[in-house]
């Protein structure tokens, strides 16, 4: 089962900054937090990963809060091609298992 | 660097026939996942390989599905005889273990749609 809960459904506008979250409460110390996306008719495709500290990549910034309970995923300036379903999973390390929940289905608005 | 291959792309078929679905991972990738994404879902793993050994097979319904690795490269899923209920996208995913890396990233392929009449 998935570890984690996310909002079904989130709008954003075209150039503004799309802000993801995610809950994780039972995640534990040595889990990972992962970011993938699914693009319709296309594989999931990974964002980023993190452990403690905050992110960022060319795609996205994530945000990990202190206890660990819940992070945010921050796509800056959003555009069009950013409309897709984002997937929060928490992941132990060794185990290259990835569990999916229902994702959030991001639309980004002209 | 090529992805991850896999064809056919789209396949219908009537209930208790059967289908095969075919993946070439990223070269060099020695781990190879099987998902199986029902609409409206998140994809759930069916079987993971390691080289052409299997790690995790739990969640693979084994009196009907089958997949296999011979040469740890390419693999088949197969699915014999079908039901409605396995109309899905299959999805092949690859990715590299590190040795000594506990994070890995996956690739995923862009997925087999099957429809079962």
């Amino acid at each position: 089962d998935a570890k984690t809960t996310q909002p079904p459904s989130m709008d954003c506008a075209e150039g503004r900054a799309a802000n993801l979250p995610c809950n994780h409460s039972t995640i534990s110390g040595n889990e990972y937090v992962y970011w993938y996306r699914q693009i319709h008719s296309q594989g999931p495709q990974y964002i980023i990963h993190g452990l403690k500290n905050n992110e960022t990549n060319e795609m996205a910034s994530l945000i990990i809060t202190e206890d660990r309970k819940s992070s945010t995923l921050i796509l800056p300036h959003a555009t069009l091609r950013d409309t897709a379903v984002y997937y929060c999973i928490v992941k132990t390390p060794g185990s290259e298992k990835l569990v999916f929940g229902k994702g959030t289905k991001l639309t980004v608005n002209p | 660097e090529a992805g991850v291959a896999q064809s056919p792309r789209y396949k219908i078929i009537e209930k208790r026939q059967s289908v095969a679905f075919w993946c070439n991972p990223i070269s060099g990738h020695a781990t190879l996942y099987w998902y199986q994404q029902i609409l409206g879902q998140g994809p759930k793993l069916l079987i993971q390989f390691q080289n052409n050994g299997v790690v995790d097979d739990s969640q693979l319904p084994k009196d009907r599905f089958s997949a296999e690795r011979l040469k740890g490269v390419d693999s088949t899923l197969k699915i014999q005889p079908a039901k409605l209920e396995d109309s899905a996208v299959y999805l092949c995913a690859s990715s590299a273990r590190t040795s000594g890396s506990p994070t890995g990233e996956l690739f995923f392929g862009e997925g087999s749609r099957l429809t079962v009449l």
